[in-house]
């Protein structure tokens, strides 16, 4: 079935460093959401991308949907401790009824 | 405060007994899913529902069942757990299909 690859499965950066996650497909996607997940927490909505080439941003983090609309990123600048966590890429798949979670990426930050 | 609600939060089972882990949503959302999270997998959808008495297959739906009846309630049951159900369960729910999913706590569930 349709998959979408999220790399690197984990990052450990010291504070005030950047991080970037990507999420690639071999498909053309109709849209793609962003989670962010914390540590024995449930997943948390962070943005949703729909048109080739958009920027969003959000305070520190800079979401990047691909003009091909074959994957995105996630770009923090100056991480902080309370970054931490896993960041999920999910796309819809058949309609966009059945949704599609890429495996995640880990962040540690080192204060 | 809008929410959804899962219960119950932890729960230790034998193989082959019955269990329904229930979730409830109280912002009048259409869609809920119900996913599985496991090590070094991510979260896979198990059965999702388009709305009362609307419900479909997720990637992982084998051993589990889902239902419908009201708009605010989507009970996950587990006829015949088995051990390779041993996972932590998320409950979604969104306005429309590919909305802001909002999710509840997680149960964490053991089948020995």
């Amino acid at each position: 079935g349709q998959q979408v690859m999220q790399i690197p499965q984990y990052q450990h950066v010291q504070e005030g460093e950047d991080f970037t996650t990507y999420c690639n497909s071999s498909t053309t996607l109709s849209n793609i959401q962003w989670y962010k997940q914390r540590p024995g927490g449930h997943p948390v909505f962070l943005i949703q991308l729909v048109k080739s080439g958009e920027v969003k941003k959000q305070k520190r983090l800079t979401f990047q949907f691909g003009e091909a609309k074959k994957n995105s990123s996630l770009h923090i600048t100056a991480t902080q401790t309370t970054d931490v966590g896993t960041y999920f890429c999910v796309f819809g798949a058949g309609n966009n009824r059945k949704l599609i979670w890429g495996l995640g990426t880990s962040l540690a930050v080192n204060p | 405060e809008a929410q959804v609600t899962q219960n119950p939060r932890y729960l230790i089972t034998v193989t082959g007994k019955k269990l329904t882990v229930t979730c409830s949503q109280n912002m009048n959302h259409e869609y809920m899913s119900w996913y599985r999270q496991d090590p070094g997998l991510g979260l896979r959808q198990i059965y999702y529902s388009m709305n009362v008495e609307v419900t479909d297959k997720g990637d992982v739906p084998e051993g589990y069942k889902v239902s419908r009846k009201e708009k605010r309630n989507f009970p996950l049951i587990l006829e015949s757990p088995s051990p390779n159900q041993t996972s932590l369960y998320f409950c979604a729910s969104s306005d429309r299909d590919y909305y802001e999913q909002y999710f509840g706590p997680g149960t964490r569930l053991t089948v020995t």
